[in-house]
């Protein structure tokens, strides 16, 4: 199974600050055929189920704010909230469909500072 | 706008079938290429990815689970089933089904990621 590793666990920050998400892969998901990283981000809040914010790793599902930003390539990625809102508290999870199963990273709770 | 409804026992006893249904609204769960699929989430704790059936009827399970595990569609009913068999404790998580969507580049269908997701059920394995 590829393994998905998040860092932090945990995050506190101001609001209108920036949130800086680590994840990697322990293999690259880049998909080579169309070139495109197969990770994703997802946003979890309390008693919801996830909702994706990121896909391939850069791309802004429909309706989401553009205070989100996917980045990296390979095996190292980062998802960048800027200008934190009170509404981006929630659980945070990097997954790769890159192969089956597919596998998610443990989470990062954001919370505010 | 698509919507995914799960339903099923909350009690499930050690040794029994896990059995829930995922009912779809808003499309035909044969129309268009998708993945639907079951993750599952113990309490405070992370996603695990259970598994998939597309709308040709191709499935793939987490190997951990396959001996136990199968995903069904019922298209009369629109309709997307998850069983578990010899369930224990372990088994114990709020089981989500959700679509996992994709599109077209140059000819060819590449799947991204789970955009649609149900609200979740809770199961929990216990005497």
């Amino acid at each position: 199974d590829i393994v998905m590793t998040q860092s932090p666990d945990s995050l506190a920050v101001s609001l209108g600050e920036r949130a800086t998400i680590s994840c990697k892969s322990s293999q690259s998901v880049l998909y080579n055929s169309n070139n495109k990283n197969d990770l994703a981000w997802y946003q979890q809040k309390p008693g919801q189920p996830p909702k994706l914010i990121i896909y391939w790793a850069s791309t802004r599902d429909s309706g989401v704010p553009d205070r989100f930003i996917g980045s990296g390539s390979g095996t190292d990625f980062t998802l960048t909230i800027n200008s934190l809102q009170a509404e981006d508290v929630a659980v945070y999870f990097c997954q790769q469909s890159y192969r089956t199963p597919y596998t998610f990273g443990q989470g990062t709770k954001l919370h505010i500072k | 706008q698509v919507q995914l409804q799960g339903s099923g026992p909350g009690l499930v006893k050690p040794s029994q079938t896990l059995s829930l249904t995922c009912t779809v609204s808003g499309t035909s769960i044969t129309s268009g290429l998708y993945y639907w699929t079951w993750v599952r989430q113990p309490a405070g704790q992370g996603l695990e990815w259970i598994g998939r059936i597309s709308t040709t009827g191709d499935t793939n399970y987490r190997p951990s689970l396959r001996s136990r595990v199968k995903i069904s569609v019922d298209t009369s009913k629109n309709q997307i089933s998850l069983e578990l068999s010899s369930v224990t404790a372990a088994d114990t998580a709020v089981y989500y089904c959700a679509r996992e969507t994709g599109t077209w580049i140059l000819n060819y269908h590449y799947y991204y990621a789970m955009d649609v997701w149900g609200q979740g059920t809770t199961v929990t394995v216990s005497s």
